[in-house]
């Protein structure tokens, strides 16, 4: 079975710009989240979706920063525009919520740096 | 303040030795996990647990729930097992993440 997919891996844009990644969970997990992992730091929880509605997303900074998961399955992350502050590892995880099933399973991440 | 602490921050063995990381918490939880970062950002499951002790390999994770406290053991440790552990606490519907603590194994 394949794991929680991310791309891009690796990222490198300039201040301003916009940028976006992509995430498809593990068939058939109904949760899927979004977070952002500072250098020496533990992930923060920025948008965490049950199936395709939003049910947290009071970290997420909503002036640059938006996620869509329109059909429930993959989401995609944006930040527009990037400060240099963004730069950090972006992890998707899902999990197949209820009956306490809620381990999660992580992405690779996608690592971005703004110069 | 963090709801969940690690110690140490970082730490450093020798082949062979026996390791020690440890979690605090500070919230009622309904499961912890305890988690492998590799360079690289790729995160594994080690354990989930809401009590006792669970083994795999030479991977020890124990719980005490009354002393909000969680320990992961690593036997006969290896330079494969250098990595950043990361507790996480389950609770509210939500996760939250300790620091990590950064292993580096010498051979």
């Amino acid at each position: 079975e394949a794991g929680v997919v991310q791309s891009p891996r690796y990222k490198i844009i300039e201040k301003k710009q916009p940028v976006a990644f992509w995430c498809n969970p593990i068939s058939g997990h109904n949760t899927l989240y979004w977070y952002r992992q500072n250098l020496g730091q533990g992930p923060e929880l920025l948008i965490r979706y049950e199936n395709e509605e939003a049910v947290d997303d009071s970290q997420l900074p909503k002036d640059r920063f938006s996620a869509e998961r329109l059909k429930g399955v993959d989401s995609t992350l944006k930040i527009q525009p990037a400060e240099l502050g963004d730069s950090a590892v972006y992890l998707c995880a899902s999990s197949l919520r209820g009956q306490g099933r809620d381990e999660q399973f992580f992405g690779p991440g996608t690592r971005l740096t703004v110069l | 303040k963090n709801e969940v602490e690690q110690s140490p921050q970082n730490l450093t063995a020798q082949e062979g030795e026996f390791i020690t990381i440890n979690c605090s918490y500070s919230v009622g939880i309904s499961a912890l996990h305890w988690l492998q970062q590799h360079p690289g950002g790729g995160i594994v499951s080690l354990f989930m647990l809401s009590s006792g002790k669970k083994k795999h390999g030479r991977l020890i994770a124990t719980i005490n729930i009354q002393e909000k406290h969680s320990s992961l053991h690593i036997t006969a440790s290896h330079p494969r097992d250098s990595a950043v552990y990361i507790c996480a606490v389950s609770f509210n519907n939500d996760m939250r993440f300790g620091a990590g603590t950064r292993l580096t194994v010498k051979p």
